[in-house]
């Protein structure tokens, strides 16, 4: 049984259109988290969520936005898409009070 | 702000060698500290943590120890395989806001036969 899952794997796209990218995880956990590797595998925090209410929003254009329908759903929206924007984009969650978090297998995203 | 320090690889060594994979943080309080692996193509799992000081954590023979004199969490594993190849990030988890993960750049270790 996957834990956290994300799709699609690789997704690939014209710069200027809209794409999304969904996660799920069946861990029962109540806070879920975006993440950006670009192409040196450098990790940064976008956003996360915990019940549903947005708790973190770092620094990200506002043409990424995400969308938590229930606990266990963080999906992630991204609007006129831009050549820097592909990346591989990693979900993960965590239970609330516990700092581990385990993540996703990725979504590879390529903006030509 | 909180942040994460891990040396550059890539680290290439062979098989049945030691490795240690440097990193050193700088944050307020006690951060829970984690390692994370990244083989290729998949995504990260956690390899060990330790939420206080002079935990040691340990999984796969590989271990770290949480020193915070020093605020490092060196990452060691007297002997390797070609299958530890793979990319290992050092993180942290500040203890007023545990969502906000800091990870190091990574370092790719290259393990030969």
């Amino acid at each position: 049984d996957t834990a956290v899952s994300q799709t699609p794997k690789y997704l690939v796209t014209q710069m200027g259109n809209d794409k999304s990218i969904k996660c799920e995880q069946n861990l029962g956990h109540d806070t879920m988290y975006w993440y950006k590797q670009d192409s040196k595998k450098f990790l940064k925090i976008m956003f996360s969520y915990n019940n549903k209410e947005l708790i973190i929003n770092e620094t990200v254009p506002n043409r990424f936005s995400p969308k938590s329908p229930d606990k266990a759903h963080l999906n992630l929206h991204i609007n006129s898409l831009e050549l820097g924007d592909s990346a591989v984009y990693f979900c993960a969650s965590s239970q609330g009070g516990t700092p581990q978090q385990f993540f996703g297998p990725g979504t590879r995203l390529t903006v030509l | 702000g909180d942040s994460v320090t891990q040396m550059e690889g890539p680290v290439t060594l062979s098989e049945e060698a030691c490795l240690t994979i440097n990193c050193t943080y700088t944050a307020t309080g006690y951060p829970s500290l984690f390692w994370y692996v990244q083989y290729p193509g998949e995504g990260l799992q956690l390899l060990l943590k330790a939420t206080k000081a002079d935990d040691k954590g340990s999984n796969k023979g590989f271990e770290a120890t949480y020193r915070k004199e020093t605020t490092s969490f060196h990452l060691e594993k007297g002997s390797v395989q070609v299958s530890d190849s793979a990319v290992y990030f050092c993180a942290l988890s500040p203890t007023d806001s545990w969502g906000k993960f800091q990870f190091g750049a990574g370092t790719q270790v290259v393990v030969t036969p």
